[in-house]
């Protein structure tokens, strides 16, 4: 397994257009988390996963912003009607359940809207 | 209210030499976890170390040790001998109890001089 793997690496699209993400974690890991970091800043939480449930979503994570994983195995973030706003690095990071593990990350989408 | 603060957006430390990365936190849950990131420019988030509000005593991974002072809510970083491969942007983040959340600081630039 070579870790957290995400498509595209990079995305340029018009504003207003669909996108959509993909993350395939750890084949071991039952959690899986998407996290957005702009310029600058730190990651932001999205939203995160265990097995196919989505347990926590952020408020950053407006109606235009969808997240599955079905069958509990890889995961899609779709954004609709984006926005110039929405131009970040886009994170997925996958964990076992075991406490005071540090989440694997992968390397990232980066998205520009222009 | 700011979770975590990194009040030093850019150190420089010779190489070989140790240096120590700030790090304050908020919360008033009593269960709490602090992690350690490392960013490189290729932009993937690597897990560092890791300390548990109960955990009697600082964690330490190879040449990276947290000093956890509890009653000062402060987790700094300190990594002995540095190494050129050592510049990147680091994080500090928190995970409250009851929550898979990470909230992040917004990151220290650390730059390795030969």
């Amino acid at each position: 397994d070579t870790g957290v793997s995400q498509n595209p690496r990079h995305k340029i699209t018009k504003r207003g257009q669909n996108v959509t993400f993909r993350c395939d974690p750890i084949s071991e890991h039952n959690r899986l988390y998407w996290y957005r970091q702009t310029l600058g800043q730190g990651p932001e939480f999205l939203t995160y996963f265990q097995n196919e449930a989505q347990l926590e979503k952020s408020r950053l994570l407006s109606d235009r912003f969808s997240a599955e994983r079905p069958k509990g195995s890889f995961s899609t973030l779709e954004i609709q009607r984006t926005e110039q706003g929405d131009s970040a690095m886009y994170l997925c990071a996958s964990s076992p359940i075991l406490p005071g593990y540090g989440y694997t990350f992968g390397s990232g989408t980066r998205l520009t809207v222009v | 209210a700011q979770k975590i603060t990194q009040t030093q957006p850019g150190m420089f430390v010779q190489e070989k030499e140790a240096v120590t990365l700030d790090c304050t936190y908020d919360t008033s849950d009593p269960s709490y976890g602090l992690f350690w990131y490392k960013q490189p420019s290729s932009g993937e988030m690597i897990f560092l170390i890791y300390q548990g509000s109960y955990d009697q005593q600082n964690a330490t991974e190879g040449r990276y040790s947290l000093n956890f002072q509890k009653a000062r809510k402060s987790a700094n970083l300190v990594i002995s001998a540095s190494q050129l491969g050592d510049s990147a942007m680091y994080f500090c983040a928190m995970r409250e109890g009851g929550s898979e959340k990470l909230v992040f600081g917004k990151g220290t630039k650390l730059t390795v001089n030969p």
